[in-house]
């Protein structure tokens, strides 16, 4: 069952702003925290942030500043906005799910290839 | 953010048991619960053991979790071909307002 479905592969200049989303099903809207995750090429696992279901948001500390995360609620999706894009920024972004409050991410969608490239 | 620490490497053959660690601090591991995450070659990350020693359905039991004070383990048994993978701790830090992930650990079955 497929329940967080993300937009495809980005290309952008280093200075520009990306928005990744990600279709959740209804329940998993309503019901779940959303959560952003990044992996640079051949590297380990890397926490973005969060958005609970009244929209509230947290962010990591290296992505204070730059990151904002929102939700529509008219179409059960969920957007991560990275600004001021660096070539360390070249990643895949995962969207993922967490039942509220369980501490865990128990289904992954299948991630955002966002280069940042001159 | 500081990440959890994992032996970047891990291997055994075909039927062992191979067991690595993933350690950490009072304020993550010492105070909240450990998932682990698997993820295959060119795949996203898939749950695999949540609540520090938790298989979600479908996951054989031949893996497992444990917890002691600030450090988790994540064992597998019976290793098979298909388990090659990168394995990922995680926990929320409470100092960091967020969670921390494992600097992972590769698997390789020779």
């Amino acid at each position: 069952q497929v329940h967080l479905v993300q937009s495809g592969v980005e290309v952008k200049k280093p200075g520009a702003s990306v928005k990744v989303s990600c279709k959740a099903s209804e329940n998993t809207f309503s019901n779940y925290y959303i959560h952003w995750v990044r992996q640079a090429p051949g590297q380990g696992l890397e926490y973005v942030g969060i958005i609970n279901p009244a929209g509230g948001t947290n962010y990591a500390q290296n992505f204070q500043g730059r990151v904002t995360m929102t939700r529509d609620t008219s179409t059960s999706t969920v957007f991560m906005e990275l600004s001021s894009l660096r070539s360390d920024d070249t990643a895949v972004y995962y969207c993922t799910r967490e039942m509220t409050p369980t501490q865990y991410f128990d289904s992954w969608s299948q991630g955002t290839l966002v280069t940042v490239s001159s | 953010q500081s990440a959890l620490t994992q032996p970047p490497s891990a291997s055994g053959t075909p039927g062992q048991r191979v067991t690595f660690s993933c350690s950490g601090s009072n304020s993550n591991i010492g105070s909240n619960p450990v998932s682990w995450y698997q993820q295959l070659p060119g795949a996203a990350p898939k749950l695999l053991i949540f609540g520090n020693n938790q298989r979600p359905s479908g996951v054989p039991d031949r893996f497992s979790g444990s917890k002691s004070d600030t450090s988790a383990s994540l064992a597998i048994s019976g290793l098979q071909s298909e388990d090659e993978a990168d394995y990922y701790c995680a926990a929320w830090d409470g100092s960091l307002s967020s969670y921390v992930f494992g600097t992972g650990t590769k698997v390789t079955v020779l």
